[in-house]
Order: structure tokens, then C-alpha cells, then sequence
């Protein structure tokens, strides 16, 4: 079965700093996406990035990017200029492809961002 | 594109009491699916339909757990004889297929 360790309960970042978030995974699929979702407080779910295997290049949006290192199967979020609204829990998750594309989640790192 | 609409967003019920739950997907997603979340855990995979076919279901799913989704749009998860272990955070999901996965808010189900 597939596994999903974020290693990092809790982390805080000054306001305008960069900050990782770390993520590893196990599987024995050759053929997965990778994804980070944000999950403010009492707010919903949101896609941050995602990343497919295949694709050897590391995937980018805005000032969200990732380290994807896929024979160390890890998977790290990297925030630049940090901002308040960065606040909330970050969720890393793997899907295989085909089948349902049900996601398999770890347990979340709590981001603080202090002014 | 309205997004994911879950309702209700938090119910309070006693032990023993059954609920119902209701997901209303993005109109073009023909994948639905619902997780679970616990306090201080990320969400875990309860089940999925493509379209109105349940197709997969967790082991986490007993049999007082039940989940429709009559022709292929909104979903209904439903829960016999609540329990105190199934306080928790439902949250519904659709996509397209090969898609990536938009949350609704989830409804938040307190036993007391």
C-alpha cells in the first residue's frame, strides 16, 4: 500500500521568507502524481501544486514550487515570500494513475507565518 | 464553475441517531469521492463513484455506512446508528477523470 510521511508537525516562517516543507512517499508504482493542498483553518481544501512522475521537471506556480526527487521518493513544497495568507495546514498527497485516483494523504504540516 | 457544495456544514446528533449527508459535484466532474478527516489527520479515502457507479469503497466503510449518488450528480453519504469514533470531518471531492480533485468545505459531524 501506499504511504505518505510529511515528518514536519508544525513549522513557522517570517513574513516574506521562504520556507520547505518536507514529504516523502512509498510506492512501488512507476506511473503517480504527487500534490501539496492548503487547508486554511475552518476553510476548504485547496490544489497548491501538483506534480506528475513522468515529468522530470520540477512543477512551479507563482511562488509555490516543489523538489521532486523521484528515485528519493520525496517530494518537497517550497514557499518564497512568504505571506499571512500562507497560514494553514499543507497536506501532501500521492494518486497512482488509472483506478479510482483516490488520494492517499499524510498527516499534514501546520505553517505559521509570523509578521 | 460554483465549485463543490457540501451539505450541511456541521450537524450535531446523538449516539445512535442515523444522518445524511449531501454532495453536490463541479456539474462537469463525473468522479465523485468521500473522505473522512479526524482531528490532527489528513483526510482518508472512504469511496468513489464515476458517475452513478460506486466503484470502490475503504475498508473504513462498515456496513452502517452507505453512499449513494442516483444519476451521476449529487451524492448522499449516509450513517446508521452513529457512533461516538465517527466524530469527524466529511469532505466530498469530484473531478474529471485524470483530473485533479476539488474539495468541498465538508460537514462537520459531531456525536454526542
Amino acid at each position: 500500500a501506499q504511504t505518505v510521511t510529511q515528518s514536519q508537525p508544525e513549522m513557522s516562517v517570517q513574513e516574506a521568507e521562504t520556507v520547505t516543507l518536507s514529504c516523502t512517499y512509498d510506492t512501488s508504482e512507476s506511473d503517480y502524481y504527487l500534490f501539496w493542498y492548503k487547508q486554511p483553518p475552518s476553510r476548504q481544501m485547496i490544489l497548491v501544486i501538483r506534480q506528475e512522475a513522468y515529468k522530470q521537471q520540477n512543477a512551479t506556480e507563482n511562488r509555490f514550487s516543489v523538489n521532486f526527487q523521484k528515485a528519493a521518493k520525496s517530494f518537497s513544497l517550497k514557499i518564497s515570500d512568504s505571506q499571512l495568507g500562507d497560514a494553514a495546514m499543507y497536506f501532501c498527497a500521492y494518486r497512482r494513475r488509472g483506478g479510482s485516483e483516490k488520494l492517499v494523504f499524510g498527516k499534514g504540516t501546520k505553517l505559521t507565518v509570523n509578521p | 464553475d460554483t465549485g463543490v457544495s457540501q451539505d450541511p456544514r456541521h450537524k450535531i446528533t446523538k449516539r445512535g441517531q442515523n444522518v445524511t449527508f449531501r454532495c453536490d459535484p463541479i456539474s462537469e466532474h463525473n468522479r465523485l469521492y468521500w473522505y473522512r478527516q479526524t482531528l490532527g489527520q489528513g483526510p482518508e479515502f472512504l469511496t468513489y463513484f464515476q458517475n452513478e457507479a460506486q466503484l470502490e469503497k475503504s475498508r473504513l466503510l462498515s456496513d452502517r455506512f452507505s453512499a449513494e449518488r442516483p444519476k451521476g450528480s449529487f451524492s448522499t453519504l449516509e450513517i446508521q446508528r452513529t457512533e461516538q469514533g465517527d466524530s469527524a470531518m466529511y469532505l466530498c471531492a469530484s473531478s474529471t477523470s485524470g483530473g485533479s480533485q476539488h474539495f468541498g468545505d465538508g460537514t462537520r459531524l459531531s456525536i454526542l
